[in-house]
């Protein structure tokens, strides 16, 4: 899986959008982006995926770079419950029995 | 609604007292694991099943043991806790493409 960077914290206020970035500048040509959160001590949560269209779900938007090599996740309007480490991951389509890696992430907060 | 199910969400048991964690999945996936997640070393994965009846080990699979008789289920069993075992356990099914769900986590605390 190529390697992300993602930035170590942010904080947004409530109301607002938070756009965390994700940069990959490795990424392959048959590499998908996905984002997951983990809201504290929860499961980890699948957020959304893209390959090179931008994407929107009911959750948020993915937004990737025309040459793929960083992609942002925009939450339209946060809310308290929010607040979470997001994760930025790169991934094949189907990547058999590698388990997925969550690296650092962005612990993001929400204030009100 | 799409889930994972896991029970019991916290447990308390002594050191040698078999234990099963259930999971359960309602979205048809194949692709089924077992993580524990502790302080500083994220999420680890345990074992892992690409199908009934098939199932490997996964990166720290010592002290535990799986199943997997049906597609919607599978259980992770400690035959013999020890202390190193108490961690937050999580179980996963995975969709395609690489879409994985996550159950609620159990809690695990063996003295």
């Amino acid at each position: 899986d190529a390697k992300t960077t993602q930035p170590t914290s942010m904080d947004c206020a409530e109301g607002r959008a938070a756009n965390l970035p994700c940069n990959h500048s490795t990424i392959s040509g048959n590499e998908y982006v996905y984002w997951y959160r983990q809201i504290h001590s929860q499961g980890p949560q699948y957020i959304i995926h893209g390959l090179k269209n931008n994407e929107t779900n009911e959750m948020a938007s993915l937004i990737i770079t025309e040459d793929r090599k960083s992609s942002t996740l925009i939450l339209p309007h946060a809310t308290l419950r929010d607040t979470a480490v997001y994760y930025c991951i790169v991934r094949v389509y189907f990547s058999g029995n590698t388990p997925l890696v969550f690296g650092k992430g962005t612990r993001l907060s929400v204030i009100a | 609604e799409a889930q994972v199910t896991q029970n019991p969400r916290y447990l308390i048991t002594v050191t040698g007292k078999k234990l099963t964690v259930t999971c359960s999945q309602n979205m048809n996936h194949e692709y089924m694991s077992w993580y524990r997640q502790d302080p500083g070393l994220g999420l680890r994965q345990i074992y892992y099943s690409m199908n009934v009846e098939v199932t490997d080990k996964g990166d720290v699979p010592e002290g535990y043991k799986v199943s997997r008789k049906e597609k919607r289920n599978f259980p992770l069993i400690l035959e013999s806790p020890s202390p190193n075992q108490t961690s937050l356990y999580f179980c996963a099914s995975r969709g395609l493409p690489e879409t994985q769900y996550f159950g609620p986590g159990t809690r695990l605390l063996v003295l």
